[in-house]
């Protein structure tokens, strides 16, 4: 059983499109968040939601715009897609916001972007 | 200066020999670490986490932390070819900002 799970695994299109990743995990955590890594393999938080609501939102364009339906599922929607927004974007988990700081996060299998 | 630094490498090593993999980080009150290992084209995936200064071992891993240096390092001992991998470092600060470094790419030759 995949404990974060995120579709598509590849995502390719072209500049000006939008997207969506979807989320979901299945460990009965509170707290979902969406990060990004780039071509140097820096990872850089971009939103965290805690039980559907959204507690963090770090410097992150307003073309990205999260959603969060219940706990167990988080999406990300990207409006007017730009090369810059290629990267690899990772859903993640923890039992809890603070939690995370005593067991880090699960991360999901990731989603490649390429934006063309 | 970044939150979390590591030496990007790549860090080669022969098999069977330890791996030592290098980390600092910048906000003094940091409380928790990580480590996490990714493979190529997967996500990541924690394998140590430590608190308190001083070793702790899980099995081929000692992670080491030195608060005073603000220093926090893996070892590897009997590296295997299945080991080769990128290592990210993490830290948590006293305000549960919790950063990445940019992770150290280790290569075990057979």
């Amino acid at each position: 059983d995949t404990a974060v799970s995120q579709t598509p695994k590849y995502l390719v299109t072209q500049m000006g499109n939008d997207k969506s990743i979807k989320c979901e995990q299945n460990l009965g955590h509170d707290t979902m968040y969406w990060y990004k890594q780039d071509s140097k393999k820096f990872l850089k938080i971009m939103f965290s939601y805690n039980n559907k609501e959204l507690i963090i939102n770090e410097t992150v364009p307003n073309r990205f715009s999260p959603k969060s339906p219940d706990k167990a599922h988080l999406n990300l929607h990207i409006n007017s897609l730009e090369l810059g927004d290629s990267a690899v974007y990772f859903c993640a988990s923890s039992q809890d916001y603070w939690d995370r700081g005593f067991h880090g996060y699960t991360f999901g299998s990731g989603t490649r972007l390429t934006v063309v | 200066q970044k939150e979390v630094e590591q030496n990007s490498g790549p860090l080669s090593v022969p098999e069977g020999a330890i791996a030592s993999l290098n980390c600092t980080y910048s906000d003094r009150g940091s409380q928790s670490f990580f480590w996490y290992r990714q493979y190529s084209g997967k996500s990541p995936e924690l394998i140590m986490s430590i608190y308190s200064n001083g070793d702790k071992e899980d099995g081929r891993f000692t992670a080491q932390l030195n608060k005073a240096s603000q220093y926090v390092s893996l070892l590897i001992r009997d590296s295997q070819p299945s080991d080769s991998a990128t290592y990210l470092c993490a830290a948590v600060t006293a305000g549960n900002q919790f950063y990445f470094g940019t992770g150290t790419s280790l290569t075990v030759i057979p």
